[in-house]
């Protein structure tokens, strides 16, 4: 089946430590995103991608960077940077047919924590 | 700029009541709208979406109608079940660019 994987679904990080996060796709989308979740709130752009080796910054970017070598992959790295990381984060993507009809399609998402 | 307001929650329904979440949005042009679904510890997962004016979405007893006249896309079910406590989140994008604009969600809760 068609799908999204985020990868891990718990992640630790020290202080001071940077961690990667995992998102690959096999939905053919062009389109990728990044959100982070704070308890009881809605979602917050971090980045998204539109096509491969091109990403454009979100609400919240600062503390976090993207890459974007493969259609399928669009890791996000949490830097040292990033003062408050503790959130579920979320991957999603999107195909470019249908003149913005399409929908987005997420991932089970990651939960990263400070140890 | 584009923005989603919805309905603040929490919202405790019993069994076998109706639902409605208001939904209301601003955009120019002509956006399509979407209601999604999360679960504890799960990602959004796509209810039911509505791409031009007068359009109804539904799925799983749940309907919601493009409403242009008034920029709306209220969520409606008649008779929720327990299965059915969640967070929903109302979303909007526009053809030309590919940002997602989302209400900040309404926690549901059905009591048996």
């Amino acid at each position: 089946d068609g799908g999204i994987t985020q990868s891990p679904k718990y992640l630790f990080r020290k202080e001071g430590q940077n961690v990667t996060l995992s998102c690959e796709q096999n939905l053919n989308h062009d389109a990728m995103y990044w959100y982070r979740q704070d308890p009881g709130q809605g979602l917050r752009l971090i980045y998204y991608s539109q096509i491969v080796n091109d990403f454009q910054k979100g609400d919240i970017a600062e503390g976090y960077s993207v890459s974007r070598e493969k259609k399928e992959s669009f890791p996000l790295t949490v830097t040292s940077a990033q003062k408050n990381p503790t959130a579920f984060y979320l991957c999603a993507s999107k195909s470019d047919a249908g003149q913005g009809t399409q929908p987005q399609h997420f991932g089970d998402g990651t939960r990263l924590s400070i140890l | 700029g584009d923005s989603v307001t919805q309905m603040e929650g929490p919202v405790t329904l019993s069994e076998e009541a109706f639902l409605t979440i208001n939904c209301t949005y601003t955009a120019t042009g002509y956006p399509s709208l979407f209601w999604y679904v999360q679960y504890p510890g799960e990602g959004l997962q796509l209810l039911l979406k509505a791409t031009k004016a007068d359009d109804k979405g539904s799925n799983k007893g749940f309907e919601a109608t493009y409403r242009k006249e008034t920029t709306s896309f209220h969520l409606e079910k008649g008779s929720v079940q327990v299965s059915d406590s969640a967070v929903y989140f109302c979303a909007l994008t526009r053809g030309g660019g590919n940002q997602f604009y989302f209400g900040t969600g309404t926690s549901l809760t059905v009591i048996p």
